[in-house]
């Protein structure tokens, strides 16, 4: 079982929806990331979060440091959210390695 | 003030050749980070580095990788004898100092490397 869980692995939308992306974990984290991934392209850092909840623009990032559980939400979609999103937890410790979720494939049509 | 750079963006290389990727970091940032994503993968942990310190390289391969972060430059990943299998995007990432500076994290474009 990987340590970073997230669901669904795949995810198509009609433009305007709302769209959620869950990510579960199971080992203790200092911090928890959520990345945005383009085909063929880098990575971009969205939120880096570690309690609570935080927004910018037209996306939400919670987490449940009990329920190891985090969402990240898009309102109001648009073709270009089209990417993969990737939940990644930071164990903390001595070496700050991140550990990687297999990512969430978001197909937005208009 | 420029973000994390890496270059070359795609390298091509034959079978037994030595592939180097470059990652200097955004200024000011001491730790540098190298993740590997293999086709149809997720991103995979390789090696922890501060400056002329090699801190976690427990997702390296055992043989023919390598990594530095000099006192001065760029980091280096270098892969000796490359194989197919080492076809991948090699991703690095940076920090600022501190204990909570791995929280701050900007990741490069990423080098795409293919093994002929």
């Amino acid at each position: 079982k990987n340590e970073v869980e997230q669901s669904p692995q795949n995810l198509t939308a009609q433009e305007g929806e709302f769209i959620t992306i869950n990510c579960s974990y199971s080992v203790g984290i200092s911090a928890l990331h959520w990345l945005q991934q383009h085909p063929g392209g880098g990575i971009v850092s969205l939120f880096m979060l570690s309690s609570g909840k935080k927004k910018h623009g037209r996306l939400i990032a919670t987490i449940n440091i009990q329920e190891k559980h985090s969402s990240l939400h898009i309102t109001a979609s648009h073709p270009r959210d089209s990417a993969v999103y990737i939940c990644a937890v930071l164990n903390g410790g001595a070496t700050n390695k991140l550990i990687f979720g297999t990512g969430t494939l978001l197909a937005v049509q208009p | 003030n420029a973000g994390v750079m890496q270059n070359p963006r795609h390298l091509v290389r034959r079978r037994g050749q030595e592939a180097r990727l470059r990652c200097s970091p955004v200024k000011g940032h001491s730790h540098v980070y190298w993740y590997r994503q293999l086709p149809e993968e997720g991103l995979k942990f390789m090696v922890y580095l501060q400056k002329e310190n090699i801190i976690d390289e427990s997702g390296m391969p055992k043989e023919r990788f390598s990594a530095e972060f000099p006192k001065e430059g760029p980091s280096i990943l270098r892969i000796q004898q490359v194989v197919r299998g080492d076809s991948a995007a090699y991703f690095c990432a940076s920090s600022p100092p501190g204990n909570r500076g791995a929280n701050v994290l900007t990741f490069g474009a990423g080098s795409r490397l293919t093994v002929l």
